[in-house]
């Protein structure tokens, strides 16, 4: 099946900073990446879509000079928390998609746990 | 609005006992109905998919019906194993040039020895 990674799988950075995580998809190309961020016992929330080599589209309420994401390749996105602070201490999962096709299916990362102290 | 809700929120049942989770949606128009096993700290696992015409499919012990005339659906485990212990999330797809996901709360399963 569709393998997407995540690196790192858990960050924890001092308030003030950037942290930059990684989406690869493993075994097959994303035309599309999205990212979501998952509060404690919530569920996924989107944040932002993003197809290879044009900006991403952002959910409302999501700044996106604070979440930078850059999807350079067909392989890998990533996204930037600029100025983290605490609040900003999330679940962050990515998902990949190869195509619409028929179940239109994302497969989803392992997540990266965002500590800001 | 398009909205997915799951019942129950929680569940507590003993190894071996089966369950049903359910899932009730509104939206519109419909593509596909997704279901999730997502392990804590994990992210989300896929474990059926189906369509407008399909109305029950299995994945070993996980079988999923789907009505989607009453636009429910549910997730049956049979035999559960003390590895069941997750959350199962319910995810419905737009038939949209978005392909809009929208991701139910999740039912958080928990199965004791």
């Amino acid at each position: 099946g569709a393998v997407v990674s995540q690196h790192p799988s858990w960050v924890i950075c001092k308030s003030g900073t950037s942290v930059k995580i990684e989406c690869r998809s493993l075994d097959f190309q994303a035309t599309t990446m999205f990212w979501y961020r998952q509060f404690p016992k919530q569920s996924l929330m989107l944040m932002a879509t993003s197809n290879e080599g044009s900006k991403a589209t952002y959910e409302q309420g999501v700044e996106k000079d604070k979440f930078l994401i850059n999807h350079a390749s067909l392989t890998l996105s990533t996204l930037t928390v600029t100025s983290a602070h605490p609040e900003d201490s999330s679940f962050y999962i990515c998902s990949a998609r190869m195509g619409l096709g028929t179940y239109n299916e994302q497969f989803f990362g392992p997540g990266t746990r965002l500590t800001v102290l | 609005k398009n909205q997915v809700e799951q019942s129950p929120q929680s569940l507590i049942i003993l190894e071996g006992k089966n369950c049903t989770l359910q899932c009730n949606y509104t939206v519109s128009p419909f593509s596909n109905l997704r279901w999730y096993k997502q392990d804590t700290g994990r992210g989300p696992v896929s474990l059926t998919i189906m369509t407008f015409s399909e109305n029950t499919k299995s994945n070993g012990r996980y079988t999923a019906t789907l009505d989607a005339d009453t636009k429910q659906s549910s997730l049956h485990i049979t035999a559960s194993q003390l590895s069941d212990s997750a959350s199962y999330i319910c995810v419905v797809s737009a038939n949209t040039g978005r392909r809009a996901l929208t991701f139910g709360s999740g039912t958080r399963l928990q199965v004791q020895p």
